[in-house]
């Protein structure tokens, strides 16, 4: 059964930082592409960021490029993302996502809370 | 990196059909069959419906069909059921491996 867990989330001052990890079971991670998106409270679902199988290659929603790093550490089977010069509107429910070959999400985290107030 | 647009709202009664358009450009929707649905209720994690503009995951009714016109996908639940109430979002692979999400759509049944 394919699961996936994500942790590091808090309530976290603006301009803070944060590293959010997922740790994943129940399939090849390794072989697997894998995503973040986000959801505001009461918002929409918004793709925040995505990693290749190796690690090699990364790429980022225009709304967190610069700010946000994805990554991943395939002999733990966690995948990361680190949050910098954390804003307001960055506040959300985070959740990472198995990416599949016709570029579908079928499993989904439960998801870790970010919210950024002073 | 727009998000796909989506009508805010959708309602039918029971047994009705109802569909929700999701549109977006030729970098997205209209350049790649890779727009997929899902359904959210309050509170749950996302569900994928809809894969490939018209595949459904086993498990998912018939009742969902999913399909595509140059930039447009739409979704269609047809035999509406009190249990389809739910936030429904399109996404898309985009040009450059990016992904967008439309902004969903609150489906209501009268």
């Amino acid at each position: 059964e394919v699961q996936l867990v994500e942790s590091g989330g808090g309530l976290i001052q603006p301009g803070g930082s944060l590293r959010l990890s997922c740790a994943a079971s129940g399939f090849a991670f390794s072989s697997n592409w894998m995503h973040w998106v986000r959801q505001a409270p009461g918002k929409g679902l918004v793709w925040v960021s995505r990693i290749n199988s190796d690690g090699s290659d990364t790429t980022y929603a225009d709304a967190v490029k610069g700010r946000f790093t994805i990554s991943r550490d395939n002999a733990k089977n966690t995948l990361y993302l680190q949050i910098n010069s954390l804003r307001a509107e960055d506040t959300a429910l985070y959740y990472c996502a198995k990416g599949e070959v016709a570029g579908e999400f079928r499993y989904w985290g439960q998801g870790t809370l970010i919210t950024v107030s002073s | 990196q727009s998000a796909l647009t989506q009508p805010p709202s959708a309602s039918g009664s029971p047994g009705q059909s109802v569909t929700i358009s999701c549109t977006g450009t030729s970098s997205n929707v209209g350049g790649y069959n890779y727009v997929s649905w899902y359904q959210q209720h309050p509170g749950k994690v996302p569900k994928v419906m809809i894969y490939e503009v018209s595949k459904r995951p086993s498990g998912v009714p018939d009742r969902f069909s999913g399909s595509k016109s140059g930039n447009t996908a739409s979704l269609t639940v047809s035999g509406l059921q009190a249990e389809d109430e739910a936030d429904y979002y399109c996404g898309s692979y985009a040009v450059g491996n990016y992904w967008v999400f439309g902004g969903g759509t609150k489906l209501t049944v009268l």
